[in-house]
């Protein structure tokens, strides 16, 4: 079957450090993925998005990898600030435009 | 540009009521998806469409109806509630499927079934 895993444990990592999430993937063969972050009580934010034939994106402190070999994603925030303090989440494109979403990783950054 | 707006934020509903949650963008988006979301499963998508009078089935469509008359709209009905569609539901948009820009989400409606 169809899955998306992310690690359900929660991230605590100390400010100005690199955090890195990842995300697996099996029996997709998805042409791109994307990474959401939530916030409580309110509706995920696009961040990133990563095509099949990238390896790497960037966008100001954020960094995401792409391995569609082993069918994996990482995603960093260096420098990371309490504010950055979210729950991340991973998805991609399954048959038939239909966006699939991981359970999420926390993040916890700790002055 | 007032983006995706969900209505009501708030929802109690007894056992076997039938109710709207209403979904409105304002950017022309061809795509709009609704995804439930428990804790512990993440977003499960329940029914989206692709365009004006296209809509078709998700993770979850039992128990949901959905329509697609205008771009604007994607309303989620539900038929006779239960207590297993306690659930907080997102509405979302894209333009494209999201492959460039990715989607835009509602605030939520928080719906609880007693």
């Amino acid at each position: 079957s169809q899955k998306i895993e992310q690690n359900s444990e929660a991230l605590n990592i100390q400010e100005g450090k690199t955090a890195t999430l990842t995300c697996n993937y099996t029996n997709y063969s998805p042409a791109y993925l994307q990474w959401y972050r939530q916030d409580p009580g309110r509706g995920p934010v696009f961040l990133l998005l990563i095509r099949e034939n990238e390896k790497e994106k960037r966008k100001e402190r954020l960094k995401v990898t792409f391995d569609t070999t082993l069918k994996q994603s990482l995603f960093h925030i260096t420098a990371s600030q309490p504010a950055d303090s979210a729950t991340y989440l991973c998805a991609l494109e399954a048959a038939g435009n239909k966006l699939t979403f991981g359970g999420g990783t926390r993040v916890l950054v700790k002055p | 540009n007032a983006g995706v707006t969900q209505t009501p934020k708030f929802q109690v509903l007894k056992t076997g009521q039938s109710m709207t949650l209403q979904c409105a963008q304002d950017m022309n988006h061809e795509y709009m998806s609704w995804y439930r979301q428990d804790p512990g499963m993440g977003l499960r998508l329940i029914h989206y469409s692709v365009g004006a009078g296209i809509t078709d089935q998700g993770e979850v469509p039992n128990g949901y109806n959905v329509s697609r008359s205008t771009t604007e709209d994607f309303p989620l009905r539900l038929l006779s509630a239960a207590p297993s569609q306690t659930s907080v539901y997102f509405c979302a948009s894209s333009y494209g499927g999201g492959v460039s820009y990715g989607y835009t989400f509602g605030s939520g409606t928080r719906l609880t079934v007693v």
